[in-house]
């Protein structure tokens, strides 16, 4: 599809263990972005890649979580240790760059992420 | 510190009505505001944007305004349409920055 495509869909797993989450961009986008929204909350932003590099991670949460994005494309989030706070919709968006009000940031349907 | 809000959690509108929805923000750097509409299971969809250097964007049956001094934006939906019903986030950012988004407002259209 031409959409931005996120895997898994879903995900239960076991407090303390790690999970990784995927993130393919629209093709041609450079720019990409990860955003969680927990329940009942707003969208918060975690972390905003140019390219293969990360100029802001100013919202991840903890040490326990880590991103990468390799090849100007395809992203990983890493959540180490899991805890049951981590348990959220991780939304992955990407734009064209510069992503700005013209050009907009467009999201894939998220991760549901649940620890047990 | 909550930089957009969106003080309104939900609103119902008459199908065929205008549908309002508000959003306030404090940040005076933003140079984007921007409305998503979201549906249940689905990521937010992008609707309208409008740089702050305008006071109005029109898109058919959508429009945003932009009220700097009062640091206030809206959409308005006219007419409402069943399809309509969906949680709506309006977000804020200033060049290639993350967007800032308030918490959503959930609108449904009445039949």
């Amino acid at each position: 599809g031409a959409g931005v495509s996120q895997s898994p869909s879903n995900k239960v797993t076991e407090k303390g263990k790690d999970v990784e989450l995927r993130c393919d961009p629209i093709s041609g986008h450079t720019a990409l972005y990860w955003y969680r929204q927990s329940l009942g909350q707003g969208l918060e932003f975690l972390i905003y890649f140019q390219g293969n590099s990360a100029p802001d991670k100013s919202g991840l949460p903890s040490d326990r979580f880590s991103a990468e994005r390799t090849g100007g494309s395809v992203s990983t989030l890493t959540i180490q240790r899991t805890q049951q706070e981590d348990s959220a919709v991780y939304l992955c968006a990407s734009s064209s760059s510069p992503g700005a009000g013209n050009q907009p940031q467009h999201f894939g349907d998220g991760t549901r992420l649940s620890i047990l | 510190d909550q930089q957009v809000k969106q003080n309104s959690p939900s609103l119902s509108v008459q199908e065929g009505r205008i549908s309002i929805l508000n959003c306030d923000y404090t940040n005076s750097m933003f140079d984007y505001f921007l409305w998503y509409k979201k549906y249940p299971a689905e990521g937010p969809t992008f609707l309208i944007s409008i740089s702050s250097i305008k006071d109005k964007n029109e898109d058919g049956r959508f429009t945003v305004f932009l009220n700097k001094s009062a640091k206030h934006l809206s959409l308005h939906i006219v007419p409402s349409q069943p399809g309509d019903s969906a949680v709506y986030f309006c977000a804020s950012n200033f060049g290639n920055e993350k967007l800032t988004f308030g918490t959503g407002t959930r609108l449904t259209i009445i039949p």
